[in-house]
């Protein structure tokens, strides 16, 4: 089971919003900066979000994130077809001394 | 441009050692943390370990300490994940990835390798 806790799936309409989730505990999400990857289908991961809400140059505005507490969000607006992916949150988890990643969320655009 | 270049796909059998490289290219090597993720088939990525290049110092996951270990030779700015024994369970995509800058608390994995494949069956 991984440390920090995704749905495993959400989808909705092209053109729409979505939200995913991802909590964690006091001693990663509550301490650590979050951050998102997007992995198309075949591809490595890319870094879509980090520290917690700011975009790398390059990735569109349509992608933003944000934190509380234990948990962040990871919210996708104008979902394009382009944008079906397995998206992962990742922190660091002070306990384990060790990086930590939700179990993925695979997002499809009907 | 910072670029993590991974070397080729494996095929290996039970009980063999392994070491899969990753070569780093356009920045100062020792600038930050390389770490390695494993993704078994069909599944998620799952954190393992990061080195600091400058002075080797390691943090392992807990799920991977003692079963591979890993290095780097600042002389050729490459990292190294390894394995003496393999099992068929160690059957999977590795992916290099810099994970922030040494001294500070950046955590975020940026650039990714592009993956080395690991296949291990008798």
């Amino acid at each position: 089971q991984s440390v920090l806790t995704q749905p495993p799936s959400v989808s909705a309409a092209p053109g729409q919003k979505v939200a995913i989730s991802c909590s964690g505990s006091s001693s990663n999400i509550g301490n650590s900066h979050v951050s998102w990857y997007q992995q198309l289908p075949g591809t490595a991961p890319k870094l879509l979000i980090y520290e917690n809400n700011k975009r790398p140059s390059g990735i569109p505005d349509r992608f933003s994130g944000s934190k509380s507490g234990t948990s962040a969000t990871l919210d996708i607006t104008g979902l394009q077809t382009g944008d079906e992916a397995d998206y992962y949150c990742g922190t660091w988890d002070s306990s384990l001394s060790a990086g930590v990643f939700g179990g993925g969320t695979k997002l499809t655009v009907l | 441009e910072v670029q993590l270049v991974q070397s080729g796909a494996e095929v290996k059998k039970p009980g063999e050692s392994l070491r899969i490289s990753c070569k780093v290219s356009g920045d100062s090597f020792t600038r930050c943390w390389i770490s390695w993720v494993r993704q078994m088939p069909g599944k998620g990525l799952e954190w393992m370990a990061r080195i600091d290049p400058g002075d080797s110092y390691t943090n392992y996951s807990p799920s991977f300490q003692g079963h591979v270990t890993i290095s780097v030779d600042k002389s050729i700015n490459t990292a190294y994940l390894q394995w003496s024994s393999l099992q068929a369970s160690d059957t999977a995509m590795y992916y290099c990835a810099r994970q922030g800058l040494v001294g500070t608390t950046e955590n975020w994995l940026d650039p990714w390798g592009q993956g080395t494949l690991v296949t291990v069956s008798s």
